[in-house]
């Protein structure tokens, strides 16, 4: 069964750090998602991209965020200068369509020291 | 605005009892999805249901069952004859209709209720 795969699982990073999470979603979705969930926390969107461009952003998405699709598989999240609040657990999640389950990945798991 | 409420924050019963987690919602949209996510301790988000707003029919899959009211803005997640594998965080999800400009499909979550279940 296609699954959506993140790396690394886990990372360490000291603040003001750049950190780039990687995901490789279905290969057949189009739709991409990024949500965090602080430790012990709700799950929040963070953003979703469609053709190569976002489509929807939240409030925590803001200039530290970056998305990019490099490739036809791989969909990153990069944060630019980390912050100790920034720490989560980051989940990349896809769907075939705006109407289609999304379904997410492992997550990764983000300490920033 | 969109909204939804676990007003369960934990949940402790002992295996084989039937367990209801509660998910009440809020949105202005008339076409919206529902959404029940499992969160095992190992962290991952596991698929449980989706739910359209057109659709109020009861649905069982095996010990699992979801009531869903639109009168009474609810979710809800039964699970019957409960086993120690269902500990976990249940997290419930809305998803608004696409809008142009607007929505795009982004799942609004609960703040989940975990279940421990003891032998």
């Amino acid at each position: 069964e296609p699954e959506v795969t993140q790396t690394p699982s886990h990372q360490v990073t000291q603040m003001g750090q750049e950190v780039i999470l990687r995901c490789v979603p279905i290969s057949n979705h189009l739709y991409f998602y990024w949500y965090r969930q602080i430790l012990g926390q709700k799950v929040e969107f963070l953003v979703s991209f469609y053709n190569n461009e976002i489509s929807e952003k939240s409030e925590i998405f803001d200039d530290q965020f970056s998305v990019e699709r490099p490739d036809g598989s791989n969909f990153t999240l990069k944060i630019r200068s980390t912050k100790l609040e920034d720490s989560a657990m980051y989940f990349c999640a896809s769907g075939g369509s705006l109407l289609e389950t999304q379904y997410f990945g492992p997550g990764t798991r983000l300490l920033v020291l | 605005a969109q909204k939804v409420t676990q007003a369960q924050t934990e949940i402790s019963v002992v295996e084989k009892e039937d367990v209801t987690l509660d998910c009440v919602y809020e949105t202005r949209d008339t076409t919206y999805y529902l959404f029940w996510y499992k969160q095992p301790p190992s962290g991952e988000l596991v698929f449980l249901i989706r739910r359209n707003s057109f659709d109020e029919q009861n649905e069982i899959s095996g010990r699992y069952s979801w009531n869903f009211q639109k009168s009474t803005s609810s979710f809800n997640f039964t699970i019957t004859a409960s086993q120690v594998v269902d500990s976990a965080v249940y997290f419930c999800a809305l998803s608004e209709a696409v809008h142009y400009g607007g929505s795009q499909g982004n799942l609004i979550f609960g703040k989940g209720t975990k279940l421990s279940v003891k032998p």
